[in-house]
């Protein structure tokens, strides 16, 4: 079964709305993170956001905010003001904590398929 | 500047030529990991490091092997390359394996004829 499901392949916003990318997870462990990246067409993988499990409050960094919601299982990340620059793929991603018997998925990052974002002028 | 390098960025070799990609960081980072981003799956983990002497197989470790003689070096072996190896290559550090971000290298991308 998939860890990470990004249902969305693409999307497209006008520049200056917001937009929001869907990412829902399974996990049966407590302890766990979650990210997102993004991916220009350069390829670079850059690091936008974080959410621990544990996190009361929805994290925020400028622009980005994720909309964690632990229940359904959901944390999607809200783009405020949309600009050409966040044209780009982008990438949920979940590292699960150190319950699993054998360590083995200990630090290990599961990402989803990703969305391609489209900002129109 | 901190950065986790790679090289080479891109490489076109053919079937059964090893090859090795290296990767460096300057962070004095405990975790390295390896990862190929295929079209549709995203990326999936090769191997990761918890830290010196200490690796572990990730999602698709078949075809590949790693070493972590330094704490800063993580190098990707092909030992005999197959055209399904072609790919983008991704390596990646972060302070520990939890709840860090990790900090990806520029990607090497490599196509196997």
């Amino acid at each position: 079964a998939q860890k990470i499901t990004q249902t969305q392949p693409g999307m497209f916003v006008q520049e200056k709305e917001a937009v929001t990318l869907d990412c829902t997870y399974d996990t049966s462990d407590q302890s766990y993170g979650l990210f997102w990246y993004k991916q220009p067409s350069s390829g670079e993988m850059i690091f936008l956001i974080y959410q621990g499990s544990y996190d009361e409050q929805n994290a925020t960094e400028g622009r980005y905010s994720l909309n964690f919601q632990k229940a359904r299982k959901s944390a999607n990340l809200v783009i405020s003001a949309s600009q050409l620059g966040d044209s780009a793929m982008y990438f949920c991603a979940m590292r699960e904590g150190d319950s699993n018997a054998g360590g083995t998925s200990y630090g290990k990052l599961t990402f989803g398929q990703g969305t391609i974002l489209t900002v129109h002028p | 500047e901190a950065q986790v390098t790679q090289n080479p960025r891109y490489l076109i070799t053919v079937t059964g030529k090893k090859l090795t990609v290296t990767c460096s960081q300057n962070m004095n980072h405990e975790y390295m990991s390896w990862y190929r981003q295929d079209p549709g799956l995203g990326l999936r983990q090769i191997y990761y490091s918890m830290n010196v002497e200490v690796t572990d197989k990730g999602d698709v470790p078949e075809g590949y092997k790693v070493s972590r003689k330094e704490k800063r070096n993580f190098p990707l072996i092909l030992e005999s390359p197959s055209p399904n190896q072609t790919s983008l290559y991704f390596c990646a550090s972060s302070p520990s394996p939890y709840p860090y971000e990790q900090y990806f290298g520029p990607g090497t991308r490599l196509t196997v004829t």
